[in-house]
């Protein structure tokens, strides 16, 4: 069974609109780590932004925030006022256990393509 | 320095060459991954060294061969390739206690011809 599903292959939006990339996991690890990053084509992995289990609130860095639903499993990802740099590749990732201990590999979703036009 | 370097950038090799990725970090980081990329799919887990030991091998076939020099370097020894492995090689490291602290490499895009 996957454990992180991204069920939209490609989106589209308008610049300065805000958009939602939907990520949901399966774990039975109480204690956990979601993760967001955008690939551009140029192949670099670059981290957006983080989200542990127990944290109380749900996390935003700038223009990006995660709408984080833990009885859902939900960890959707929210980038405001879209801009046309932000057309990427968007992976959802999770580690399973409260560190990124011995060597805890990062999952990763199957990704969605986020097109973003003038 | 916060960077994961890999190299090099770009290789492309025959069939029967034998050539290696690169890949350091002095962060100080204990756990060190090697990742497979084909194009617009996921990383796929193919390594991981934890304390320069081999903690995980994930079916990977021999013709991929993993070493871990110390805890800075990490290298992937390629002999035999297919076509079908060509793709784009990522090299991560992770800090034992650090929930965020996993850093990706920018990557080799590997052609077999």
């Amino acid at each position: 069974a996957q454990k992180i599903t991204q069920t939209q292959p490609g989106m589209f939006v308008q610049e300065k609109e805000a958009v939602t990339l939907d990520c949901t996991y399966d774990t039975s690890d109480p204690s956990y780590g979601l993760f967001w990053y955008k690939q551009p084509s140029s192949g670099e992995m670059i981290f957006l932004i983080y989200q542990g289990s127990y944290d109380q609130q749900n996390a935003t860095e700038g223009r990006y925030s995660l709408n984080f639903q833990k009885a859902r499993k939900s960890a959707n990802l929210v980038i405001s006022a879209s801009q046309l740099g932000d057309s990427a590749m968007y992976f959802c990732a999770m580690r399973e256990g409260p560190f990124a201990q011995a060597g805890t590999a990062l999952i990763f979703g199957k990704g969605t393509t986020l097109s973003v036009s003038s | 320095d916060t960077e994961v370097t890999q190299t090099p950038k770009h290789l492309v090799m025959g069939m029967t060459n034998k050539k290696s990725l690169k890949c350091e970090q002095h962060m100080g980081h204990r756990a060190m991954y090697w990742y497979k990329q084909k194009a617009k799919k996921p990383p796929e887990l193919m390594f991981v060294y934890s304390y320069e030991k081999l903690s995980i091998n994930e079916s990977v076939p021999s013709r991929f061969s993993p070493e871990c020099p110390n805890s800075s370097l990490l290298n992937l020894h390629l002999h035999a390739l297919q076509p079908e492995d060509s793709a784009l090689y990522l090299c991560a490291s992770s800090q034992d206690r650090d929930r965020t602290g996993y850093t990706f490499g920018s990557g080799t895009r590997l052609t077999v011809v």
